[in-house]
């Protein structure tokens, strides 16, 4: 099936420990997206890439790191979790980085740090 | 871009049409109103989005004001499946990123 597919779907992870969640679409989209979901249910840009060129960047720690190997493919990795981390991540992905697009999603990374 | 309103909830027979409201009178000439829902545990969904002009898909109907400072989205016949939240979304021609308010809590009830 074509879609934005997310491992793993869910994470849990002690505090300090460094994990990586990976995001693959086979939409032929060329921008890719990392939202995050806090447990008061606000959804929020994190990132986004553009054929692989980061051009948007919120204000993240620089603990979160993303990666794209390829325009297919938009990894997260962070680095010494913390308590707060913990959220739902969801990927997307639209076909360029105009704004006209509509976005598709993944079906979201839970992410608890204990 | 331009900040949303909508009413936190709403409750909707099934089969009926759910009229769902967004105020945004901030609004500029080059943003568009972009319509997504979450259902429970899933990501985002994109509904329907428009400029100025009315539209329609085969989710729903998207009817905005002459003078764009609100609209409406309508399910016609809702059902059980399209309890979710609502986000209704104003972004600029040219922005990527989309952001999300507190949206609509919409319940479909038997």
């Amino acid at each position: 099936d074509t879609a934005v597919s997310q491992t793993p779907k869910y994470l849990v992870t002690q505090m300090g420990n460094d994990k990586s969640i990976k995001c693959e679409q086979n939409l032929g989209h060329d921008t890719m997206y990392w939202y995050k979901q806090d447990s008061k249910k606000f959804l929020k840009i994190m990132f986004s890439y553009n054929n692989k060129e980061l051009i948007i960047n919120e204000t993240v720690p620089n603990r979160f790191s993303p990666k794209s190997p390829d325009k297919a493919h938009l990894n997260l990795h962070i680095n010494s979790l913390e308590l707060g981390d913990s959220a739902v991540y969801f990927c997307a992905s639209s076909q360029d980085r105009a704004g006209s697009y509509e976005q598709y999603f993944g079906p979201g990374t839970r992410l608890t740090v204990t | 871009d331009a900040k949303t309103t909508q009413p936190p909830s709403m409750d909707c027979a099934e089969g009926r049409a759910a009229n769902l409201p967004c105020n945004h009178s901030t609004i500029s000439g080059n943003e568009y109103v972009y319509w997504y829902r979450q259902i429970h545990s899933q990501g985002p969904q994109y509904i329907i989005h428009g400029l100025k002009n009315n539209e329609t898909n085969e989710m729903a109907s998207l009817i905005i004001t002459e003078d764009r400072k609100s609209s409406t989205l309508i399910l016609p016949h809702a059902t059980l499946r399209d309890t979710a939240v609502y986000y209704c979304i104003v972004k600029s021609g040219t922005a990527s990123k989309l952001t999300f308010g507190t949206g609509t809590r919409l319940q479909v009830t038997l």
